[in-house]
């Protein structure tokens, strides 16, 4: 049971270009969140997916978007990269709204 | 709206008690807690819903007043393995999508 998968593990971009964040889960858990870390602060919510085929936005949405077309996949699109994206992306699930998260072990990425 | 943590950092001795508040502008639903260590994922602790249902942990409580939007999180006898970040994260409605404090640095010495 490997739980919440993430890739890449750490990834540099160049100023002005685009990538996926990978995001699975095999605990068929029907929701799913994106968040984001900066260096010494709390996570803040980008999007997330109460189920396949809905997605909503979070605290933080702008520069990214997403897609749930599975229960176990939610990737993260980020366009035109900018340095303010840089950050440690986590993905989580849970069963339901109301159970405790299951985080993924966390995306770092740095723009330049 | 982002919930308030206090304190920002506690250093404490093992077996020395520590309580971390969160308090919000906005009645709550829900209230989650979770530990991070350094440089890994955040791992949950324990959720208190409102109407006072609580689930989580063994060794380390919680309470939750939905009058006054406050949690805390109660760690007693406190361990080595108990250093890292907590971090509360709030919900005012039913289900899913957690906004998080800005989390509260736990240190426990030998």
């Amino acid at each position: 049971n490997a739980g919440v998968t993430q890739t890449p593990k750490f990834r540099i971009l160049k100023i002005g270009q685009s990538m996926t964040l990978q995001c699975a889960q095999d605990m068929n858990h029907n929701y799913m969140y994106w968040y984001r870390q900066d260096p010494g602060m709390g996570l803040k919510l980008i999007y997330y997916s109460v189920g396949a085929g809905i997605t909503d936005k979070g605290e933080v949405p702008n520069g990214y978007n997403v897609s749930r077309s599975t229960t176990e996949d939610f990737p993260l699109r980020l366009e035109l990269a900018a340095p303010s994206q840089t950050s440690v992306y986590f993905c989580a699930s849970s069963y339901k709204g109301d159970y405790g998260y299951t985080f993924g072990s966390g995306t770092r990425l740095t723009v330049v | 709206q982002q919930p308030v943590q206090s304190p920002q950092a506690v250093i404490l001795r093992e077996g020395e008690d520590a309580v971390i508040n969160c308090s919000s502008s906005k009645a709550l639903y829900s209230v989650h807690w979770y530990r991070q260590k350094h440089g890994e994922a955040p791992v949950f602790l324990m959720i208190l819903l409102k109407g006072g249902e609580q689930k989580g942990h063994e060794k380390i409580s919680a309470s939750f007043n939905e009058k006054k939007q406050q949690s805390s999180l109660y760690l007693t006898a406190s361990q080595l393995s108990y250093s890292g970040t907590y971090f509360c994260g709030t919900n005012p409605n039913q289900g899913g999508k957690l906004i998080f404090g800005q989390g509260t640095e736990l240190s426990v010495k030998p």
